[in-house]
Formats: C-alpha cells, sequence, structure tokens
C-alpha cells in the first residue's frame, strides 16, 4: 500500500523568508502528485498536480518538484506571506488500485509577520 | 463557475443513529470522490465514482456505509448506526475524469454523541 510522509510536520518562518516542503511516497508507480492547502475548519484547495513525466510546476510564487524514482516531490514557497500559513497536503494518485489519493498528514505552515 | 458543495456543513447525532451526507459535484465532472479526515489522522478514501461504473469501495471501513451516486451527479453517503469513532470530517472531491485535478467541497463536520 502505498505511504506517503511529509516532513516536517510543523514549520514557523519569518515573513519574507522562502521555504521548501517535504513530501515522500513508497511506491514510485505513481500516475501523478498533487499539492493542496488546507486553511483551518476548510475543504482543501489544490495548489499544483505534477504528472508523473514531469520534473516541476510553477504557479506564482509556489514551485513543485517530482522526482519520481527517488519517491520524493518538494514545495518550494518564495517570499512567504502571512497568507501562505496553512496546512500543506501532498497526494499521490498511484497507478494501481483505485484513482483515489494517498495522502500525507500534512505540514503545518505559519508565517510570521 | 461553482465549486464542489456539500451538505450539511455540520451535523450532530446520537450513537446508533443514521445519517445522510450530501455531495453536489462540480457540473461536467464524471469521477467523484468520498474521503475522511479524523482527528489527528490523515485523509483517507473511501470510495469512488467514475461515470456508470460500479464505484470502488475498497475504502470503505464497514458495512455500515454506504454511498450512492444518482444520475451521475450528486452522491450520498450514508452511515448506520453511527459509533463515536464514525466523528469525522466527511469530505467529497470531484474531476473531471479519473486521474485528473480533484477539487474538494468544504467538508461536513459529523459528531456522534
Amino acid at each position: 500500500k502505498q505511504e506517503v510522509t511529509q516532513i516536517p510536520a510543523a514549520l514557523s518562518v519569518p515573513e519574507g523568508e522562502n521555504l521548501v516542503l517535504n513530501c515522500s511516497f513508497t511506491d514510485s508507480a505513481i500516475y501523478n502528485l498533487q499539492w493542496f492547502r488546507q486553511d483551518p475548519g476548510k475543504g482543501l484547495t489544490s495548489l499544483l498536480l505534477i504528472q508523473s513525466s514531469q520534473r516541476e510546476q510553477t504557479s506564482g510564487r509556489l514551485n513543485a518538484s517530482l522526482d519520481k524514482s527517488s519517491g520524493r516531490s518538494t514545495l518550494y514557497i518564495a517570499a512567504s506571506q502571512p497568507g501562505d500559513s496553512a496546512t500543506y497536503l501532498c497526494a499521490v494518485n498511484s497507478i494501481t488500485g483505485a484513482n483515489n489519493l494517498f495522502f500525507g498528514t500534512g505540514t503545518r505552515l505559519t508565517v510570521i509577520p | 463557475g461553482a465549486g464542489v458543495s456539500q451538505s450539511p456543513s455540520n451535523k450532530v447525532t446520537e450513537k446508533g443513529k443514521d445519517v445522510e451526507l450530501r455531495c453536489d459535484p462540480i457540473s461536467g465532472h464524471t469521477a467523484l470522490y468520498w474521503y475522511r479526515q479524523s482527528l489527528g489522522q490523515g485523509l483517507e478514501f473511501l470510495i469512488y465514482f467514475q461515470g456508470n461504473s460500479a464505484p470502488d469501495k475498497s475504502g470503505l471501513p464497514s458495512d455500515r456505509f454506504s454511498a450512492e451516486r444518482t444520475g451521475g451527479s450528486v452522491s450520498t453517503l450514508t452511515i448506520q448506526r453511527t459509533q463515536q469513532e464514525d466523528s469525522a470530517v466527511y469530505l467529497c472531491a470531484s474531476s473531471f475524469a479519473g486521474r485528473e485535478t480533484q477539487y474538494f467541497g468544504p467538508g461536513t463536520r459529523l459528531l456522534v454523541l
């Protein structure tokens, strides 16, 4: 069964700092990988989706990379802002089984003004 | 356009009662997913619908859980004889097709007393 791990579990940074969130997965046979953010008491907001054939995707200040063979992905956030404070979740869509996503437990990010 | 909607947003019930949770996916999305997010645990997959195909129920934790999707659109997740361990946030997601970006609703927060 696919297992997804996110490190660190929590991170606090001062405003303006660049930061990297890490995600690892045990089974490299994935179709794609998706990064989400979740605000307290809210649903999930999709940030980026990387297909298994891609190395990275960018959206604004966000850049996600994928190294499928080593089972790793990173989410880079440039020039962090207090509004970036949220829990960031990594999820993989495995080739085998249903089309569901396997989620990590998330990294809770706090950007301090 | 309208996103995924879920109702009710909150539900409090007594142990042993049945509950129904509703999901309205994004119009035109053929794939619909139910997930559960329990306190201290990650998101876990429950069930997946794709078009008119038989649903993938591999994530349902017990036979007290069932779901249906009528007319390829609205879905209802039913939990019979609720238990306290069923307390969680139940999230619904839809995608244009399987293996594509999943868009999540705001969730239903279920509390079983």
